[in-house]
């Protein structure tokens, strides 16, 4: 079974700081995915990556960042956390033109 | 542009009644398509895909799905559900690339 695991389940931190959200999945997938889900909006991809180092903007990139140094590996970095960046953050991946496999998501808060 | 819809936010359902969510999408390429299940707290769990072939798609916990060209849509169906399929359910579609464009979401209530 493909396991994606992230950092944390829930994180509360305040505006202003620096936010790192780790996420590692274990089947070698070339495609790693970060997207944020709020109510009524469905998913949103922020950021994905194809490949080691090779990264992509989504549909909402403004005020995040990422990182994939290893293939397992894909971190999503908000730079300076604001109140309007609380939500759920969804890490997933894939094969090329396959499904996604997601992991139990992030639940942050920023006060 | 490419777009999901899911026609209903909300499905209430009485336990052992037949279910049905509707998702339309906006393409005239081939396309290939989800549905996603999301319990309380958790990740989204794939229920069924459809990629090429039958375009009856048997899926997880009783689920089926049908893929209609025609009207590009890819209703899912559940012919009696349990007070356990209480969850949101995401359509999602792979359009011309390898990144998946969701739909908003069904809510799923299944009472006693």
């Amino acid at each position: 079974d493909v396991k994606v695991t992230q950092s944390s389940r829930y994180l509360v931190k305040r505006t202003g700081e620096k936010v790192f959200l780790e996420c590692v999945q274990d089947m070698d997938h070339e495609n790693m995915f970060w997207y944020r889900q709020d109510p009524g909006l469905g998913l949103r991809l922020i950021y994905f990556s194809y490949d080691v180092k090779m990264k992509e903007k989504g549909d909402i990139p403004e005020g995040y960042s990422v990182s994939r140094e290893k293939k397992e590996r894909f971190s999503l970095i908000l730079e300076s956390a604001s109140t309007n960046q609380t939500s759920m953050y969804l890490c997933a991946s894939s094969l090329p033109v396959l499904e996604q496999y997601f992991g139990p998501g992030t639940r942050l808060t920023v006060t | 542009a490419q777009s999901v819809t899911q026609l209903d936010s909300q499905v209430p359902v009485f336990e052992e009644a037949p279910v049905e969510l509707r998702c339309n999408y906006s393409s005239s390429v081939s396309v290939y398509l989800f549905w996603y299940v999301q319990y309380p707290n958790q990740g989204l769990q794939l229920l069924l895909k459809y990629l090429s072939g039958s375009t009856l798609v048997k899926g997880i916990n009783g689920f089926e799905a049908e893929f209609n060209k025609s009207q590009t849509s890819f209703h899912l169906r559940k012919p009696s559900v349990h007070i356990s399929d209480t969850a949101e359910y995401f359509c999602a579609v792979i359009f011309n690339d390898y990144k998946l464009s969701f739909g908003a979401g069904t809510t799923v209530t299944v009472r006693a």
